[in-house]
């Protein structure tokens, strides 16, 4: 059993579509991420929900609207994609908020290619 | 601006020598350390922690050393395996909730 999910694995699109991701954790976690990891392969955050709630909104722009229907999925939507979008995005989730503590559990991944 | 950073990008060793990898910080305000170890195609997944208020943090072969004054931590791998090759992300987090990753060093153990 997978304890992170995402789908799609890969995801190939034109500029200006609208995509979603999908991510579900069956670890019974309160808190849930999502990460990109650019061209430079760093890992940034780009969101994170504490039982629902939007706890971190970083400097994302307002194209990428994540949604939380439960504790247990994180979707996020992408409109009017555009070329640096381009990257791999990871879901990630923890018992709580992280902290020293508590362990990100990660997603296999969803590799975005905008052409 | 890099908070996080790990200069080198790569490391080759031989199996059943010592791995080191290291990790620079520059936010005084981190409190907490990790890292994460990622192969290719999977997520990363989470290999060791330390709190600040240490400056050693061993689980068999791994031991992650920190030093607060000088703002570095290292990841110790011994004896390093061929199954220890990957990418190795140093992350570090504080009172917002939010882990700030490295770029990752991968890791090459040649049999």
């Amino acid at each position: 059993d997978t304890a992170v999910s995402q789908t799609p694995k890969y995801l190939v699109t034109q500029m200006g579509n609208d995509k979603s991701i999908k991510c579900e954790q069956n670890l019974g976690h309160d808190t849930m991420y999502w990460y990109k990891q650019d061209s430079k392969k760093f890992l940034k955050i780009m969101f994170s929900y504490n039982n629902k709630e939007l706890i971190i909104n970083e400097t994302v722009p307002n194209r990428f609207s994540p949604k939380s229907p439960d504790k247990a999925h994180l979707n996020l939507h992408i409109n009017s994609l555009e070329l640096g979008d381009s990257a791999v995005y990871f879901c990630a989730s923890s018992t709580q908020l992280a902290g020293f503590k508590e362990t990100q559990y990660f997603g296999p991944g969803t590799r975005l290619l905008v052409l | 601006d890099q908070q996080v950073k790990q200069n080198s990008p790569s490391l080759s060793v031989q199996e059943g020598r010592i791995s080191i990898l290291n990790c620079d910080y520059t936010n005084s305000m981190f409190d907490y350390f990790l890292w994460y170890k990622k192969y290719p195609a999977e997520g990363p997944t989470f290999l060791i922690s330390i709190s600040s208020i240490k400056d050693k943090n061993e689980d068999g072969r791994f031991t992650v050393f920190l030093n607060k004054s000088a703002k570095h931590l290292s990841l110790h791998i011994v004896p390093s395996q061929p199954g220890d090759s990957a990418v190795y992300f140093c992350a570090a987090g504080g009172s917002n909730y939010k882990l700030t990753f490295g770029k990752g060093t991968l890791l090459t153990v040649n049999p």
